[in-house]
């Protein structure tokens, strides 16, 4: 079955740094990938998204590219603010019986410090 | 646009009673909505998909007569947690898809139910 695998948290950095959160996926079709973002006590909010290979999905400073190749689609930020603390999930859609399901990873939580 | 709402956000209820959250869609309508169940610092657990008109699909080991789920219009879809117990306990979270975008969720502010 799809399966999405996330680097364990918490990543803890200082505001300015970089940021990468690494994610890989197994599934068996050609599965459409995202980053969900959750802040405290809320639900999921999509950050972003790409639909195939060598996109690149951007919002808010943050970027990841579907690297088919390598299965990959790991989250970007040149410079994290303290607001950008939450937790962020890794997530694929793909057709299973003729509707499109979802398969998250387990979440990185951010922590910025000032 | 996309923007999906849940209630209530909060519950407290006795063990043995049942409890119903409503899902809207504001903006749009949905023809398929997800119902998640997560545990502290733990990832979304898909508990069933639901699609206008039809009974919903539910995953493996989620009991469906315990979990209810109605999805009556392509704007509402609500899960009932019947005879609800301390184990229930968790914060459930709901998910839209649109006619027009079918392989993206927006999701709603998520409920908090406790049982006592």
């Amino acid at each position: 079955g799809n399966s999405v695998t996330q680097m364990e948290g918490p990543v803890t950095l200082s505001e300015e740094a970089f940021l990468t959160i690494n994610c890989t996926y197994t599934a068996t079709g050609y599965p459409s990938l995202f980053w969900y973002v959750q802040y405290p006590g809320e639900g999921l909010q999509l950050l972003l998204k790409a639909t195939k290979a060598d996109d690149k999905g951007s919002n808010k400073g943050f970027e990841a590219t579907y690297r088919k190749e390598t299965t990959s689609f790991h989250l970007e930020k040149g410079s994290v603010q303290v607001s950008d603390s939450a937790v962020y999930f890794c997530a694929l859609s793909d057709r299973r019986g003729g509707s499109y399901i979802p398969t998250f990873g387990r979440g990185t939580s951010l922590i910025v410090h000032p | 646009g996309a923007v999906v709402s849940q209630h209530p956000s909060r519950v407290i209820c006795k063990s043995g009673t049942s409890v119903k959250i409503e899902c809207r869609s504001l903006d749009f309508q949905a023809t398929t909505m997800f119902w998640y169940r997560q545990f502290p610092k733990q990832s979304l657990m898909l508990m069933a998909t639901s699609n206008e008109g039809s009974k919903a699909t539910y995953e493996q080991g989620v009991e469906k007569d315990k979990f209810l789920i109605n999805h009556a219009s392509l704007t509402l879809s609500t899960l009932t947690v019947t005879s609800a117990h301390p184990e229930d306990s968790s914060f459930y979270i709901c998910s839209a898809r649109g006619l027009a975008d079918t392989d993206t969720q927006y999701f709603g502010p998520g409920t908090r139910l406790t049982v006592l």
